[in-house]
């Protein structure tokens, strides 16, 4: 089954400084992986996908991402972190060789700090 | 076009008591999807529904079910709600395949005495 890992509770940043939300996988065959965004109060939202191609990926809001296959990470990244980017993050990774299932790390924090 | 939507918002229920989430989206889509969302758990699935006509159980089914009422609608069912049961409930919707992302709702917050 697939699986994701979000090793770090919370992630505190100064404003303007590059934030990283690192996430790793466990899946058979290539993933598909989804990071998202959460508000207080609010629906997740769809931040960026990796599916195939290039490694870097750009999405919304300035974040991007790499997939590193050797070391099975999906890191989200932003160059300079705004107050407003503090909320909770999510990764996700679906199995395509199983079923089309998200299967959701347990999220981090992250604190922006003005 | 207002996504996917949810109703109630709030929910206080007691134990014992049933009641029904309700979820629809707009966005033509075939797959529908409940989450519950625990503080440091992360997102569980519940229930999906592939495609209209069909529903299979997710991670953590016990003590729910579903209805995939038409392609727009997809509701959840608590016969007999639990404190256990309490937490945040989010439904989601993607168009089809496994590269289709997954649009979420707003959430019900349900609280179980």
């Amino acid at each position: 089954a697939q699986s994701v890992a979000q090793p770090e509770d919370q992630v505190n940043v100064a404003e303007g400084n590059p934030l990283t939300v690192k996430c790793t996988y466990s899946v058979s065959g290539n993933p598909y992986l989804f990071w998202y965004v959460q508000y207080p109060n609010r629906g997740l939202q769809f931040l960026l996908k990796y599916i195939t191609g290039d490694n870097l990926v750009k999405g919304s809001y300035g974040f991007e991402a790499e997939f590193n296959k050797s070391q099975t990470s999906f890191h989200l990244k932003k160059p300079s972190a705004l107050v407003s980017d503090s909320a909770l993050y999510f990764c996700a990774v679906r199995d395509p060789q199983g079923n089309n299932r998200l299967a959701f790390g347990k999220g981090n924090q992250v604190v922006v700090i003005p | 076009n207002a996504g996917v939507t949810q109703t109630p918002k709030f929910q206080v229920l007691k134990t014992g008591q049933s009641m029904t989430l309700q979820c629809a989206q707009d966005m033509n889509h075939n797959s529908m999807y409940w989450y519950r969302q625990d503080p440091g758990m992360g997102l569980r699935l519940i229930y999906y529904s592939a495609s209209e006509g069909t529903t299979d159980k997710g991670e953590v089914p016990n003590g729910y079910n579903v209805s995939r009422l038409n392609k727009r609608e997809f509701s959840l069912r608590l016969e007999s709600a639990a404190p256990s049961q309490t937490s945040v409930y989010f439904c989601a919707s993607s168009a089809r395949t496994a590269t289709d992302t997954q649009y979420f709702g707003p959430g019900t917050r349900l609280t179980v005495l």
